[in-house]
């Protein structure tokens, strides 16, 4: 079965750091690009930053390059999401999500994990 | 980049069709056929719906249907039914260096 657990998420102080873990199971990981997608309290979703399959190039939204930095380990099955400098704005859920195409991050999402909860507050 | 636009809320009764709108622009929707849509339901993770446009995942079922006319894309729901009750959101492709932009969410009531 085709799994994606994160993992990481807590309540945190302003202009702390965070690491966000994605597990995934059941499919060849080192093969797919990856996304994380996070959704705040009440809101629509908003796509924060993803790679490629081959060649792995990164993108970030707006409102966390600079902050946030994604990155895989091939040997793991894992997806990071290392958080720095975080902001009240940053709470959210957060989730990681496989795209259809593997090796296209930004061409829909068929897999989606649980998420996980992240708290920005003092 | 700015979110896609969705109206906050439609409505609809057990057996109708309900439709509900995506609307972008020339560098998002309208330039290339790479929307989706996803169902997600309160405390829930979202479930693709559609995908390029109008491709369903298997499993998915065919009550659901997505088509584009110009910048607005569209995810109709036919005979609806009580579950499907649920936040809907779509997704483009962008020509934007984050290549991703989702809408607000549409929130669907089954009267």
């Amino acid at each position: 079965e085709v799994q994606l657990l994160e993992s990481g998420g807590g309540l945190v102080q302003p202009g702390g750091s965070l690491r966000l873990s994605c597990a995934a199971s059941g499919f060849t990981f080192s093969s797919y690009g990856m996304s994380w997608v996070r959704q705040a309290p009440g809101k629509g979703l908003e796509w924060v930053s993803g790679f490629s399959g081959s060649g792995g190039s990164t993108s970030y939204a707006d409102s966390v390059r600079g902050r946030f930095t994604i990155s895989r380990d091939n040997s793991e099955n894992t997806v990071y999401l290392q958080m720095s400098s975080l902001r009240a704005e940053d709470t959210a859920v957060y989730y990681c999500a496989r795209p259809v195409y593997a090796d296209y991050y930004y061409y829909g999402m068929d897999v989606w994990g649980l998420g996980t909860t992240v708290t920005v507050s003092s | 980049q700015s979110a896609l636009t969705q109206p906050a809320s439609v409505s609809g009764s057990p057996g109708q069709s309900i439709t509900i709108s995506c609307t972008g622009t020339s560098s998002d929707v309208g330039g290339y056929n790479h929307v989706s849509w996803y169902q997600q339901h309160p405390g829930k993770a979202p479930k693709l719906l559609i995908y390029d446009v109008t491709s369903r995942p298997s499993g998915v079922s065919s009550r659901f249907s997505g088509s584009k006319s110009g910048n607005t894309a569209s995810l109709t729901i036919s005979g609806l039914q009580a579950e499907d009750e649920a936040d809907y959101h779509c997704s483009s492709y962008t020509s934007s260096s984050t290549h991703v932009v989702f809408g607000g969410g549409t929130k669907l009531s089954v009267l």
